[in-house]
């Protein structure tokens, strides 16, 4: 067990739709990452939140959104989801922000969302 | 564009056989790399974690070396169990405007009894 949380573990919904995933950090981590894992694009960060504040982004699509709340918990939300929305998304945490800027910082993973669009 | 490449695809190996994994990259400047190990269905696993300066770290049976100069790292799992059945990700970050992880597809290992 990894300390991260995320729920719901399976997601069920329609194109078009809008869904937020949520995930809580490891006790003391201020630093929350997100990915999506597919089966043809492997695993893409999308992005990361540090102590609230956007601090590096990837491939998030516009229909992506994210954000880090003062309790530390973030949420994913994606919405006019498409059939290749469809994926693992991932939360990770680590200590602090250093670890995109080379830090030596372990991360930590959640153990998923798995996302079906139907 | 940044690159990160993973061979084998996939392996079979027997249990007690040692293997290796080879992780090509691409991406300058160069500031980590990182293994993680992935059951499936369920969330990566940090394994090691390596940066310029260092060319080989342990963590029990996992062996990763680095050659930041040819731009190749390789794990080398060691007396296999059936728990090492999973897929395994190097994972590049650059320094600078590359900062952003790359991530490699992963090789699965499949580990018999």
């Amino acid at each position: 067990d990894s300390g991260v949380t995320q729920t719901p573990k399976h997601l069920i919904t329609a194109t078009g739709q809008r869904v937020t995933l949520r995930c809580s950090p490891r006790s003391g981590d201020l630093s929350v990452y997100w990915y999506q894992q597919s089966l043809d694009q492997g695993l893409q960060f999308l992005i990361q939140y540090y102590n609230g504040e956007e601090r590096a982004k990837g491939n998030i699509l516009e229909r992506f959104s994210a954000q880090q709340f003062p309790d530390l918990h973030s949420e994913l939300n994606l919405s006019s989801l498409e059939l290749g929305d469809s994926a693992l998304y991932f939360c990770a945490s680590s200590v602090d922000s250093t670890m995109l800027a080379g830090g030596p910082q372990t991360q930590y993973f959640g153990p998923g969302t798995r996302l079906l669009v139907l | 564009k940044n690159q990160v490449e993973q061979s084998p695809q996939s392996l079979i190996i027997l249990e007690g056989k040692n293997c290796t994994l080879q992780c090509n990259y691409t991406v300058s400047p160069f500031s980590n790399l990182r293994w993680y190990k992935q059951d499936t269905g369920r969330g990566p696993v940090s394994l090691t974690i390596m940066t310029f300066s260092e060319n080989t770290k342990s963590n029990g049976r996992y062996t990763a070396t680095l050659d930041a100069d040819t731009k190749q790292s390789s794990l080398h799992i060691t007396a296999s169990q059936l728990s090492d059945s999973a897929s395994y990700i190097c994972v590049v970050s650059g320094r600078g405007g590359s900062y952003i992880p790359t991530f490699g597809r992963g090789t699965s290992l499949i580990v018999h009894p």
